[in-house]
Parts: C-alpha cells; structure tokens; sequence
C-alpha cells in the first residue's frame, strides 16, 4: 500500500529554520513529483513547492523562493522541505503528496499525515 | 502565477439537495483542473481530477465540468458526510489552490 509518513511536530524561534521530512512507501519514488502543501491554522490550502525524483530537480512557488529548500534521497525514499527566516506567518500544517501519474503534474492522490510547524518566540 | 477563485466562500444547504462550486481560473488552463474535499484535522483527499474524471472510491454523486477558465464541482444530493471545505486546484503549470468553499447542513 502507498503512504508518506512525515516527521513529527517541531516548534521553532522566530528566525529559525526547520526540516520536515516526508517518507514514502510502496511504490516506485523516483517516478512520481513530491509536493509540498501548508494550511495556516483556520485558512485553506497553499502550494509551497515541488521535488521531480527522476530528474532531482525543484520547483518553488514565488512565495517562497528564496526561503526554502526541498530536497530528496531516493536512496532512503525521503523528502525534505527546509524553511529558513522563520515568521510567526509560517505557523502552519505542512504536507506532503504524491503526483499521482507518474512523471506528471496533475493530482495529488496520496497525502501524508502533516506536521505542524509552530513559530513562537 | 494563475490565480484560482472559488466561489462561494461558504454555503449551507439540506440532506437531499444539490450544491454547486464554481472555480474560477485567471487564464485558460485547458481541463487541468483537480477537486479536493478536506475534512477537519485531515488531509485533502482527491475527488475529481483532470476536470471531470471521479476519483476512483469517490461517490458517484459528486461530479465535475469545465475546461478553460470556467469548473463547476456538483453534489447532486447533499449526503451529512459530504460536510468539508472542497477546493479547487490548477497543475497547468505550477499548481495553485482556490480559497476553498465550507459546506454545511442546514
């Protein structure tokens, strides 16, 4: 059965960074995109970024470039997303999910479990 | 960046009724349009993909038109486990969300 089980719960100062990992199971990884999803608490969805596996290439949305860093070792099956210049404003549910067709841009059919990122001085 | 807009934020209808959410995209992004339902505290589960194709496990009662600029999401009748934010989301290019729609029972 396909799943991504991410790390657990992280509180950070503001101006810190932070490391989530997201680890996949029962599938083939390195031919379908991770993405990297966050939900502020009570506001809806926002796209941070993308890791291709195939190519180990990354794609952030404008938001945030600059700021993050996502990175990937097939060899474990995990992905990482980094944030530096922590804010109160990335007080968030970070999740990962999967493309679901492989080397495609379409949707996301399997999701972690999210972790939750709190910045708090 | 291609901006979604949903609409409307929030609605409340009747078990039995049928619900329409409308998806807006700033560009024409062809049929790449997904429909997510979230649930509190869980994540967003794929319902609809590539405009109109159900998701396979997702109650035939929801379905999804469009292409373009223009996405309707449509729960023909409203059933008390369909209460969720649903949100729409583009992959033309690099994907973006709408703001999400609530919806209740009344």
């Amino acid at each position: 059965q396909v799943h991504l089980v991410q790390s657990g719960a992280e509180v950070r100062k503001p101006g810190a960074s932070v490391k989530v990992s997201c680890k996949a199971s029962g599938y083939t990884v390195t031919y379908h995109y991770i993405h990297w999803v966050r939900q502020a608490p009570g506001q809806g969805l926002e796209y941070v970024g993308l890791f291709n596996p195939t190519s180990g290439t990354t794609t952030y949305a404008q938001n945030f470039q600059g700021r993050v860093t996502v990175t990937g070792d097939t060899s474990t099956s995990t992905v990482y997303l980094e944030l530096s210049s922590l804010r109160s404003e990335d007080t968030a549910l970070y999740f990962c999910a999967r493309s679901q067709t492989p080397t495609e841009l379409d949707g996301f059919d399997v999701w972690g479990q999210g972790t939750v990122v709190t910045v708090s001085s | 960046d291609i901006q979604m807009t949903q609409s409307p934020s929030s609605l409340s209808a009747s078990v039995g009724d049928r619900v329409t959410i409308s998806c807006q995209a700033s560009q024409a992004i062809s049929n790449s349009l997904n429909w997510y339902q979230q649930k509190p505290g869980k994540a967003p589960k794929l319902l609809i993909y590539d405009a109109y194709i159900l998701e396979t496990g997702a109650p035939s009662r929801f379905s999804g038109s469009g292409s373009g600029t223009d996405f309707t999401l449509t729960i023909s009748s409203l059933q008390p486990e369909d209460v969720a934010t649903y949100y729409c989301q583009q992959f033309e290019n690099l994907p973006a969300f709408g703001g999400g729609t609530k919806v209740e029972i009344q």
